[in-house]
């Protein structure tokens, strides 16, 4: 089975600071996701990249940057953190029409 | 653009019981549909998923129809068991487009 990995799995943040959200896959898949998952509003794609070099927005990419520096990681950073950002973020390896979860990182931002 | 409306945001049920949970969409492509799950404090996995008109899929004892007409795809199951209790995403993708959009999701409760 596809394999996802994340780190931090949970983070406390000052407002202002920086995050770093790690993702791992040993898939050899060429896309990769970063969603936020709050209550009442699903999963909502943040970026997210067609492969090595490569990111592309989702439908909330207001104060996140993306990077994917090899076919394996893909990070999210948030330059300056906020409370609003304070989530449950998942990242996501897939082919062509399934896309495989890692386990989550919990961020809260104080 | 593309949507997807999960209208029930919380189903609770008796174990035994029938369920189906609702998934209408809209897009001007040919879509993929797709379920998936969530259990407590777990990461979402693909349950079953769609792209053909009016055929039938299933998994794990749950299944679901696309019906393009009515553009929907509702999961059913004839009788819910206690881990069952999870939440439910029903999201679609565009044909050579691998972006998912997801509903707002369903949380399904079996008791016993």
């Amino acid at each position: 089975e596809a394999a996802v990995t994340q780190s931090p799995r949970n983070k406390v943040a000052v407002t202002g600071g920086k995050v770093t959200l790690s993702c791992n896959q040993t898939n050899n898949h060429n896309n990769m996701y970063w969603y936020r998952q709050d209550t009442g509003h699903g999963l909502r794609l943040i970026h997210y990249s067609y492969g090595a070099g490569s990111t592309e927005k989702g439908d909330i990419p207001d104060g996140y940057k993306a990077s994917r520096p090899s076919q394996e990681n893909f990070s999210l950073i948030l330059e300056l953190a906020t409370p609003s950002q304070t989530s449950v973020y998942f990242c996501a390896s897939g082919d062509a029409d399934t896309q495989y979860f890692g386990p989550g990182t919990r961020l809260l931002v104080l | 653009g593309d949507s997807v409306t999960q209208t029930e945001g919380l189903v609770t049920l008796t174990k035994g019981l029938p369920v189906m949970l609702n998934c209408t969409y809209q897009t001007t492509y040919s879509p993929f549909l797709f379920w998936y799950v969530q259990h407590l404090n777990e990461a979402p996995k693909l349950l079953l998923k769609s792209s053909t008109d009016n055929k039938r899929t299933e998994h794990q004892g749950f299944y679901a129809t696309l019906h393009k007409s009515s553009s929907s795809f509702h999961l059913q199951k004839s009788s819910v068991q206690l881990s069952d209790s999870a939440l439910y995403f029903c999201a679609l993708s565009e044909p050579n487009y691998n972006v998912l959009y997801f509903g707002s999701g369903t949380k399904l409760t079996v008791e016993p």
